[in-house]
Parts: structure tokens; C-alpha cells; sequence
């Protein structure tokens, strides 16, 4: 599986947008993008996915380079609900499309939001 | 709509003692996930299964094992449990294609002393 790479920690002030970067130097053609977050004490919840093109969700926005080798997860107003454990994750498809769906987790970032 | 449910949340074994975690999910999901988290780490998995009688190993399948017998239901056992298996597991499902998303549990919070 391609590797991600993340910072170890990042800090934000409630209300400002958060950009949560991601380095993918070895992804393929064919793998999607995903972001999980995990809150205190909880299962990991789903963000949002992309291939090529930005996407925009009710929670997040995946800006995704040129190249695909990087990826920035934008949480446009932060609270201090969105205080997790962001995760970045490369998920690769097989020949037929569909892939055995596992998801391998790296340290992944801890997001602190201030008040 | 329940989503993945693991019991218990909670448990404390004792060294050499067994155990079954279980988990279930109502949204047919073939594709299905065990996990154990350790303090300040990610997430590794431990087995997974692509249906009802099909299970393979993860990346630490040692002192595990699985069973899927229906498409509901994927319970993990522990054998002669030991202190390395104090953790937190979580059980997840999905669709299986590479563009969804995957829904977890709340997670098992085992302890072995």
C-alpha cells in the first residue's frame, strides 16, 4: 500500500479554517484519497474521498494536487468539536474496481482547537 | 438504523482466560474489519472477511481468530488471552468498493491483567 505521510500535531483557534496537509509521493493512478477522524474515546468516523478533482462535503473540503502527490484537508470554520485525530489514507483498487477495503491507518494528525 | 454495534464496550481478562468480541452490523455490508488500537498509535488490522465464510489475516492476526457465518455478524476470539492484547478493538464494515466510505464501532476497551 502507497504511504502517507502527515504532520504529528497541529493547533488552531475555534472559528478560523484548519489546512491539514498530506504527502502521497507514491500514489497510483487508481488509488482514492480518504480522510478519517477519530474523536476522544470514539470509533473512526468518515470525512471525505477524492481521485482527482476537489471535493466539498458538509464537514470538510479535499483540495487535492495537480500531481495527486498531496492532498490538504480543509475544515473551513473549526470548532471545538473538530479536536481528533485526522487521518489520511490512500485505498487502492484492484483490476475489477472494487478492493477488499481496507483502510491502513498511520499515526495520523492531532488536531488542537482553542477556544 | 444501528450501523455496527460491538459488545461488550468494556472487559477486564485474566491472563490465559478466553474471550469473544462481538459485532454486528444491519446495513449488509459484505465486506467487514477488526482492528485494535494501542495507546497513542493508529489503528492495525488484526483479520477481515469479503463475506459470509470468507476471512483472511491482517496485519497482526497472531492470538485471533474469526469466523463469519452469516453477513451480520464477524465475532473475534482470543485465545489464552495475554497482557500484549490489552487494547482497544474496533469492528468496521463496508461496501467493499474503494470509493465509500467505511462505518466503525465504538470500540472494546480490553484489558488483560
Amino acid at each position: 500500500d502507497a504511504k502517507t505521510t502527515q504532520p504529528n500535531s497541529m493547533e488552531s483557534n475555534e472559528e478560523e479554517p484548519v489546512h491539514l496537509p498530506c504527502n502521497h509521493s507514491t500514489i497510483s493512478g487508481t488509488d482514492y484519497i480518504h480522510w478519517y477522524r477519530q474523536l476522544p474515546s470514539q470509533g473512526p468516523e468518515y470525512v471525505i474521498h477524492g481521485l482527482t478533482s476537489n471535493v466539498n462535503n458538509r464537514m470538510a473540503s479535499l483540495a487535492i494536487a495537480e500531481d495527486r502527490k498531496s492532498s490538504t484537508l480543509i475544515l473551513h470554520r473549526a470548532t471545538l468539536r473538530d479536536a481528533a485525530v485526522y487521518y489520511c489514507i490512500l485505498r487502492a483498487a484492484n483490476a475489477g474496481g472494487t478492493s477488499y477495503g481496507k483502510l491502513t491507518f498511520g499515526q495520523g494528525t492531532i488536531l488542537t482547537v482553542h477556544p | 438504523n444501528a450501523g455496527v454495534t460491538q459488545t461488550p464496550k468494556f472487559r477486564i481478562l485474566k491472563i490465559g482466560q478466553s474471550m469473544t468480541l462481538q459485532c454486528a452490523q444491519d446495513m449488509n455490508h459484505n465486506y467487514m474489519y477488526w482492528y485494535r488500537q494501542d495507546p497513542g498509535m493508529g489503528l492495525k488490522l488484526i483479520y477481515y472477511s469479503v463475506g459470509a465464510g470468507i476471512t483472511d489475516k491482517g496485519e497482526v492476526p497472531n492470538g485471533y481468530n474469526v469466523s463469519r457465518s452469516t453477513t451480520e455478524d464477524f465475532p473475534l476470539r482470543l485465545e489464552l488471552a495475554a497482557p500484549s492484547q490489552t487494547s482497544v478493538y474496533f469492528c468496521a464494515s463496508n461496501v467493499g468498493r474503494v470509493n465509500t466510505e467505511a462505518f466503525f464501532g465504538q470500540g472494546t476497551r480490553l484489558t488483560v491483567v
